[in-house]
């Protein structure tokens, strides 16, 4: 079956600008987790929905960050004012419950000019 | 909090060896779940074993194994048979709760494997 997959795979971006990341899921997982990597380093939790509801938002580091999951399904990580700190790897993850194995998306790369 | 630690930051092996890369952790919570995952050129993180804190015996998958040693908070990857493929960046994680019931990943630094001819 098909994985879970992101667009864009790349995004440029200028600092300032807004971004928007979409992640689709395994049809049928009912949790989703974003992360983000910075180079040399492993992934970092953000947000972790259960359902629509985002049931834990605490690895999200400011307020310029938010997360949608409006379905239940796919999800869309939103970035405001974006800051050439914010460039990274933003990887998605599905699983079919809270507690099995979170199957990963090939990433977004931003890179915010 | 929870912490992993990978003390290799890069590592050879020839073909057709084994190679251990090796993984410790800290945490105060009695039930916890350890993964590996392997990190190829493209991105994409790819799960390959799973190891939970009660689990008698040591995780097993094919080419793969946990050398899980809980006294000593270490949860070491064996990979038996190297092949070329097997080039990539390891991550251990370790599975920490959030609240609202879900399980979060705390991430090591990461092992970049390399196999040789």
């Amino acid at each position: 079956g098909a994985g879970v997959s992101q667009t864009p795979s790349n995004k440029v971006t200028e600092k300032g600008k807004y971004v928007e990341l979409r992640c689709d899921p395994i049809s049928g997982h009912t949790a989703l987790y974003w992360y983000r990597q910075s180079l040399g380093q492993g992934p970092e939790f953000l947000i972790y929905f259960q359902g629509t509801g985002a049931a834990d938002d605490s690895g999200l580091p400011n307020d310029r960050f938010f997360a949608v999951r409006p379905e239940g399904s796919v999800s869309t990580l939103k970035i405001q004012r974006t800051e050439r700190g914010d460039s990274a790897v933003y990887l998605c993850a599905s699983s079919p419950g809270t507690q099995e194995t979170q199957y990963f998306g090939p990433g977004t790369r931003l890179l915010v000019l | 909090a929870q912490k992993i630690t990978q003390t290799q930051p890069g590592m050879f092996v020839q073909e057709k060896e084994a190679v251990t890369l090796d993984c410790t952790y800290d945490t105060s919570d009695p039930s916890y779940g350890l993964f590996w995952y392997k990190q190829p050129s493209s991105g994409e993180m790819i799960f390959l074993i799973y190891q939970g804190s009660y689990d008698q015996q040591n995780a097993t998958e094919g080419r793969y194994s946990l050398n899980f040693q809980k006294a000593r908070k270490s949860a070491n990857l064996v990979i038996s048979a190297s092949q070329l493929g097997d080039s990539a960046m390891y991550f251990c994680a370790m599975r920490e709760s959030t609240t609202g019931g879900g399980n979060k990943l705390t991430f090591g630094t990461g092992t970049q494997l390399k196999v040789e001819l």
